[in-house]
């Protein structure tokens, strides 16, 4: 199956740094998703981009699909964006839309 | 504005008990899923609907069951708890089709004794 590999597996910042964390993935794929596990492990839906650049405030993503990456930027970081950064590709299958979901990234900011 | 919602939020159970956790959605989506998702790892696909009346096994299904009478639910069943599945379970749904996006309930985790 799929390959999704994150790096880095863990990120440690100072308030108000940027940071990149990369998604690659082993083949091609119909849509890729970013998402933020907070740390009452509730998951949230950051971007739903299976190419080009979307920005939401201080986050932004890239997917290039044709080099099988894509990249989330994070910048002016707060305490609040702390939590596990997930991204999830989408294979359509003969059943249905399987998810299959990278590692994370494990991301604490501090003061 | 309920979006996905998931029922209990926690759950202790002792081994060979049964339980069924709860998974509604009201954004008339067609395919729902459940997965678990246990320390240092990502989400794993347990089983799937593409649509009520339908439903298939995902990457690791052993040790549950699930059935779609209607479109917006989708329980998603324990017969005979192990401890191998205690877990954080979440239950998504979208659109059917590849220009789709997902959305996940908060999650149920459950701890077996």
């Amino acid at each position: 199956g799929i390959q999704v590999e994150q790096s880095p597996p863990d990120l440690i910042l100072q308030e108000g740094a940027n940071s990149t964390l990369r998604c690659n993935f082993s083949d091609s794929v119909n849509n890729l998703q970013w998402f933020h596990q907070n740390p009452w492990g509730q998951l949230i839906n950051l971007f739903y981009i299976p190419s080009g650049t979307k920005q939401n405030g201080r986050l932004s993503a890239t997917t290039v699909a044709t080099e099988r990456y894509s990249l989330l930027y994070i910048s002016s970081s707060q305490t609040t964006d702390s939590g596990v950064y997930f991204c999830a590709v989408l294979i359509l299958t003969g059943g249905g839309n399987k998810l299959t979901f990278g590692t994370g990234t494990q991301l604490k900011v501090e003061l | 504005n309920a979006g996905v919602t998931q029922t209990p939020k926690f759950q202790v159970l002792k081994t060979g008990q049964s339980m069924t956790l709860q998974c509604a959605q009201d954004m008339n989506h067609e395919y729902m899923s459940w997965y678990r998702q246990d320390p240092g790892m990502g989400l794993r696909l347990i089983h799937y609907s593409v649509g009520a009346g339908i439903t298939d096994q995902g990457e690791v299904p052993n040790g549950y069951n699930v059935s779609r009478s209607t479109t917006e639910d989708f329980p998603l069943r324990l017969l005979s708890a192990a401890p191998s599945q205690t877990s954080v379970y979440f239950c998504a749904s979208s659109y059917f089709g590849q220009h789709t996006e997902a959305f996940f309930g908060q999650g149920t985790r459950l701890t077996v004794v």
